[in-house]
C-alpha cells in the first residue's frame, strides 16, 4: 500500500459542483502540502500544514479551501468548481525531525466541464 | 516572487551523459532538490543539496552553488527508462527541515537509442 494515499485517483465534476479531494498518509509525517500541476506550469503550492492547528495559504489559494482532520489527514476542497481548475493534484508530505525529502501521492486527475 | 528557470526540453542517446541545468532567486533557501516525475505519475525524490558542491548517487550526481544561485542534475550512461521530467525545487523555509517547495516548470528528458 501506499503511504500517501489521494482519493479519488480521477473526477470528472461539472462547473459549479463542489468537490473534495483527500490525503491520508501512513508515515507519521507532520507536514502536509497540495500542489496542483499544469502542463508547462510545473508544481504549484495550494495550501500548506505543518501541524494539525496550522494552515496556511500558497501559491494559488483562490477558489479552494483545506482542512487539516488529523494528523494523517489533510483534504482539498473546492467550493465551486470551475474549469481552469482542471488539473492534476498531488498531495505530499514531509517530516519537520528530521527529513530532506517530500513524498508524494499518486495523484488525482480532475477535469471540470 | 520566486523565479526558478530550467530548460523546457533535452534530448540525448542511451549511455550518453546529459547534464540538467537549473537557476533560482528566492526570497529564502533551505536547500535544492532534483525530482523526476514520469508521465501522470508521483514525482519521485532523487537528490538534495544544500551545502555548495557536488553530491553523487550511482548514476546522479547534483551540484550546488549557492552564491551563483545555480544547480545542475548530471545524468550518466543513460538509459531508456532515464525518459521523464526533471524537476528543479527549492525549500524556501529558512530555519526549519522541510518546509514549502518551490518548483520551476521541469526539464522533459527524452532518451532515445
Amino acid at each position: 500500500d501506499a503511504d500517501v494515499t489521494q482519493t479519488p485517483r480521477n473526477r470528472i465534476t461539472k462547473t459549479g459542483k463542489r468537490i473534495m479531494l483527500e490525503c491520508s498518509q501512513t508515515k507519521g509525517h507532520d507536514r502536509m502540502y497540495w500542489y496542483r500541476q499544469d502542463p508547462g506550469l510545473g508544481l504549484r503550492l495550494i495550501y500548506y500544514s505543518f501541524d494539525v492547528k496550522d494552515i496556511n495559504k500558497g501559491e494559488i489559494s483562490d477558489g479552494y479551501s483545506v482542512s487539516r482532520q488529523a494528523q494523517a489527514k489533510f483534504s482539498l476542497s473546492l467550493e465551486s468548481a470551475i474549469p481552469n481548475q482542471t488539473a492534476l493534484y498531488f498531495c505530499a508530505t514531509s517530516d519537520s525531525r528530521v527529513g530532506t525529502e517530500a513524498f508524494f501521492g499518486q495523484g488525482t486527475r480532475l477535469t471540470v466541464v | 516572487g520566486q523565479n526558478i528557470d530550467q530548460p523546457t526540453e533535452m534530448t540525448a542517446t542511451e549511455g550518453a551523459i546529459v547534464q540538467i541545468n537549473c537557476t533560482y532567486q528566492t526570497s529564502g533557501f533551505n536547500g535544492l532538490f532534483w525530482y523526476q516525475q514520469h508521465a501522470g505519475e508521483a514525482p519521485t525524490f532523487l537528490s538534495y543539496n544544500v551545502l555548495d558542491g557536488l553530491e553523487e548517487k550511482g548514476r546522479f550526481s547534483s551540484f550546488l552553488s549557492r552564491s551563483k544561485g545555480y544547480s545542475y542534475l548530471l545524468l550518466k550512461e543513460l538509459q531508456m527508462k532515464d525518459s521523464a521530467s526533471y524537476l528543479c525545487a527549492v525549500s524556501l523555509d529558512r530555519g526549519s527541515t522541510l518546509g514549502r517547495l518551490y518548483f520551476g516548470r521541469g526539464t522533459q528528458l527524452t532518451v532515445w537509442p
